[in-house]
């Protein structure tokens, strides 16, 4: 199993920009969560999809912050415009929600520098 | 409001040395607790998941031990070794199945 593929690993980008982050999860899950970590607030939960719905963006910090899951193999999570505080990393999950007591499994994630 | 803690921040300790991290969270009515290892610059590996009906999980030199009652958690390493070196994470859920909170970690160094 490939695990959960996250692109690009590292973007730099200046503030304004929009940056579009991707996330492709394990074969056969139907749950995808969003986290963003930080050293001051550590992992926090932004978004997370069950069957490519989105349940729950109470996590979302702001408009600026949007998520989408067009299929089951394919997530997005857009930044538009970016700011320097938007700087974290940003991970993505995936998991068979359906089953009791499934673990999440992550991807290595995005390091996210605005500048 | 659930919270989810962590201490110490980090520990350094000699090869070969067993060790435990601790977790603690201010709500009991917990769903599970995961333990995940973060390595410097990868994502989280899923190391230990305990249901709220089990007292303890194992897996190698690795044990889970979950006090509902007391809001605890620790996570038990034998034999320390160097590539143990990383930071653990404590997470919680709380019975919505999916949503989890997670403590900051402690950064756990196993010097040679």
């Amino acid at each position: 199993d490939a695990g959960v593929i996250q692109s690009p690993r590292h973007e730099v980008t200046e503030m304004g920009q929009e940056v579009t982050l991707r996330c492709k999860p394990i074969s056969g899950h139907n749950s995808l969560f969003w986290y963003r970590q930080t050293m001051m607030r550590g992992l926090e939960l932004l978004i997370y999809f069950n069957n490519n719905v989105p349940i729950d963006d109470s996590g979302m910090p702001e408009d600026r912050f949007s998520a989408k899951m067009p299929n089951a193999s394919f997530s997005t999570l857009k930044i538009q415009p970016s700011e320097p505080r938007d700087s974290a990393v940003y991970f993505c999950a995936s998991s068979l929600v359906d089953r009791p007591n499934q673990p999440q499994h992550f991807g290595d994630g995005t390091r996210l520098s605005i500048l | 409001k659930q919270e989810v803690t962590q201490i110490p921040a980090a520990l350094s300790v000699p090869e070969g040395e067993n060790l435990v991290l601790n977790c603690s969270f201010t709500d009991s009515a917990i769903y599970n607790l995961q333990w995940f290892r973060q390595d410097p610059g990868k994502g989280l590996t899923s190391l230990l998941l305990i249901q709220s009906s089990q007292r303890e999980q194992t897996s190698g030199r690795l044990n889970a031990s979950l006090d509902k009652s007391s809001g605890r958690s620790t996570l038990y390493i034998a034999a320390s070794q160097p590539g143990d070196s990383a930071t653990y994470l404590c997470a919680v859920n709380w019975g919505s199945n999916y949503k989890l909170t997670f403590g900051k970690g402690t950064l756990l160094t196993v010097n040679p």
